[in-house]
């Protein structure tokens, strides 16, 4: 069964500090679709980004970064200098490909706060 | 404007009155989708439509009902509310035609039962 476990319920850091957001998921599939979202403050939700399980390839844009780890079944989220406009909960995501339906599985969410 | 729009963003209602939320898309996806948000839990499918004549039920249907009135529009109604339905909704739109089926999310409605 499709599961996501965001064990990090709330971090709290510095700003300027790195943090990393993590995301353990549990599947079945062979193709699978990982991805994150941000909620700010004012309760949209924000694509942030999505990776298939065919490409390990971390990715980096701008201060964002994420480690896809087939091996530990991880897709962890890494803010580099941290800045108060960051502070938002956090969603990770998992959909499955091969059920045919692409229905998402959400975490419970990490809520950051970046303290200036 | 918004690709994802979401009507109304608040409302207050009494237990066992009946509440549409509407949501709109000019995104052009044909999958839409409908999810609340409670704290502590995340997000939870409620219905799924992949198409015009296509509904299916999400996790928590129960309470819930559907319609696809076209391509661009998804309501979600609760037929008699009850205060446990108090939850933060949100639609989400997707393409599948463009091979990623990324959700894209409105701005959510706030929904508080009485």
């Amino acid at each position: 069964a499709q599961k996501v476990t965001q064990a990090q319920t709330e971090i709290s850091v510095v700003e300027k500090e790195d943090v990393t957001l993590d995301c353990v998921y549990e599947t079945r599939d062979t193709t699978y679709y990982l991805f994150w979202y941000k909620q700010p403050p004012s309760g949209e939700l924000v694509f942030l980004i999505r990776r298939n399980s065919f490409d390990e390839q971390n990715e980096i844009s701008g201060r964002y970064s994420w480690n896809f780890q087939k091996s530990t079944s991880s897709f962890n989220f890494t803010i580099t200098a941290s800045q108060v406009v960051d502070s938002a909960v956090y969603f990770c995501a998992l959909s499955e490909a091969t059920s045919g339906t692409y229905k998402y599985i959400f975490g419970t969410g990490t809520r950051l706060k970046v303290l200036a | 404007d918004a690709d994802v729009t979401q009507t109304p963003r608040n409302r207050i209602t009494k237990t066992g009155k009946r509440i549409m939320l509407e949501c709109s898309q000019t995104k052009g996806h044909d999958r839409m989708y409908w999810y609340r948000q409670d704290p502590g839990l995340g997000l939870r499918l409620i219905y799924y439509s992949f198409d015009v004549k296509d509904i299916n039920k999400g996790e928590i249907s129960d309470g819930y009902s559907v319609s696809r009135q076209a391509q661009a529009k998804f309501s979600l109604s609760l037929e008699s509310a009850i205060p446990n339905q108090t939850a933060l909704y949100f639609c989400a739109t997707s393409d599948l035609q463009t091979g990623t089926d990324t959700q894209y999310f409105g701005p959510g409605t706030r929904l508080t039962v009485l």
